[in-house]
């Protein structure tokens, strides 16, 4: 079984241009989640989708970030204009629909923003 | 915000020797959970603890809960160079079994 695909890797982009992360979630998996982990910290979360709808973005900052969930499978994180302390790893993860106990994690983005 | 808080920040020993990390946590839970984390890669799901549960083993892996004071334990017995990583715990809010707020991790270092 595929895990959770995100790309790319590694994004290095100057200040203020824009960014965009993708996650290919696990099959059957109806809920993902986008989390950012800052250096030496644990996760935290941006936004959770139950299929298409977001239903929990409260910690999302708006006014740059933008997400989407079309079809209820795949999904895309924008970030526009970057900010240098948007800096951090960022991590799709996915789960059952109302089994939201076991997470399974991409191997995440890594953006630099000089 | 961070719920859980880990201790020790890091923990570097010898393989073979055990290794127990600390988890406090705020507010009361369902369930409280152990993630590790490779350097460079995502989480992995080690283990689930609910909260009428005090203790639950996986092959090397015992983890331990304390509802009481709102703090939890995971042991590595006979530790092995891979298992070093970073290791989090990660709990639901109340009310909210959807979400996750994970801690800031131990980073732990097997020596071989």
């Amino acid at each position: 079984e595929a895990g959770v695909v995100q790309s790319p890797r590694y994004k290095i982009i100057e200040k203020k241009q824009p960014v965009a992360f993708w996650c290919n979630p696990i099959s059957g998996h109806n809920t993902l989640y986008w989390y950012r982990q800052n250096l030496g910290q644990g996760p935290e979360l941006l936004i959770r989708y139950e299929n298409e709808e977001a239903v929990d973005d409260s910690q999302l900052p708006k006014d740059r970030f933008s997400a989407e969930r079309l079809k209820g499978v795949d999904s895309t994180l924008k970030i526009q204009p970057a900010e240098l302390g948007d800096s951090a790893v960022y991590l799709c993860a996915s789960s059952f629909s109302g089994r939201a106990l076991e997470q399974f994690f991409g191997p995440g983005t890594r953006l630099t923003v000089l | 915000s961070q719920q859980g808080e880990e201790d020790p920040q890091a923990l570097s020993i010898q393989e073979g020797e055990n290794a127990t990390m600390n988890c406090s946590y705020k507010t009361s839970i369902n369930n409280l959970q152990w993630y590790r984390q490779n350097s460079g890669r995502g989480l992995v799901h080690l283990i689930l603890i609910r909260s009428n549960e005090r203790e639950k083993h996986s092959g090397r892996l015992r983890v331990t809960l304390d509802t009481s004071k709102k703090s939890s334990s995971l042991l590595i017995t006979a530790s092995r160079a891979a298992d070093t990583a970073s290791y989090f715990c990660a709990t639901p809010p109340s009310g909210n079994t959807g979400k996750l707020i994970f801690g800031q991790g131990t980073t732990l270092q097997v020596k071989p």
